[in-house]
């Protein structure tokens, strides 16, 4: 079974560059979320994807946006960086079902807008 | 906005004693979850409760509910070195099942 990965390990861009952030889902797993984690601070929700659509989002501008694929692997866009978009940013895998589920974790891409 | 919040912010013990965080939260729920976090990175699932169990247990973790009180402990006995990490409970959003809401976490630090 293969676990969540995320690509790439690391990112530094300069503001008002956008960045593009990859997820790949654990097998069989068919949702996705993505959270924003600053540093010392909890994830936050950005949003989450059930079948190649948006299943829900956080607090995050319209320039945070994303994609899932057929293959239930995802993207993160983020458009006009700021340097408040510098943090770790989580992707997460489950599989949909009624009822709550665990979420697994894909290791981060810690992003630096300078 | 943050739904739960762990106490204590920082915890250092030594390694064999238990260590007890604590995470409280606003609205009603049907579960709470907490993950461990490691140096910054992923996140790693330990324990969901939902909110008809008072008590659940995985090896050395024990974790309580009081939804009357709106709080949650996770104990970790015998503690080891490689148990240092942050803590976090997530809930689900109030408006969504999916959505889960966390803490800032408790930063646990195990001395050898």
């Amino acid at each position: 079974e293969t676990g969540v990965t995320q690509s790439p390990t690391h990112l530094i861009k300069t503001r008002g560059q956008q960045v593009t952030l990859r997820c790949s889902s654990q097998s069989g797993h068919n949702t996705v979320s993505w959270y924003q984690q600053a540093l010392g601070q909890g994830p936050q929700f950005i949003f989450q994807y059930y079948r190649e659509e948006e299943n829900g989002r956080g607090n995050f501008p319209p320039r945070f946006s994303g994609l899932q694929f057929p293959n239930y692997s995802s993207e993160l866009n983020v458009n006009a960086l700021e340097l408040d978009d510098s943090a770790l940013y989580l992707c997460a895998s489950s599989l949909w079902r009624e009822g709550p589920n665990e979420q697994f974790f894909g290791p981060g891409t810690r992003l630096t807008v300078l | 906005s943050q739904q739960g919040e762990e106490d204590p912010q920082a915890l250092s013990i030594q390694e064999g004693e238990n260590a007890t965080m604590n995470c409280s939260y606003k609205t009603s729920i049907n579960n709470l979850q907490w993950y461990r976090q490691n140096s910054g990175r992923g996140l790693v699932h330990l324990i969901l409760i939902r909110s008809n169990e008072r008590e659940k247990h995985s090896g050395r973790l024990r974790v309580t509910l009081d939804t009357s009180k709106k709080s949650s402990s996770l104990l970790i006995t015998a503690s080891r070195a490689a148990d240092t990490a942050s803590y976090f409970c997530a809930t689900p959003s109030r408006d969504s099942n999916y959505q889960l809401i966390w803490g800032a976490g408790t930063k646990l630090i195990i001395k050898p």
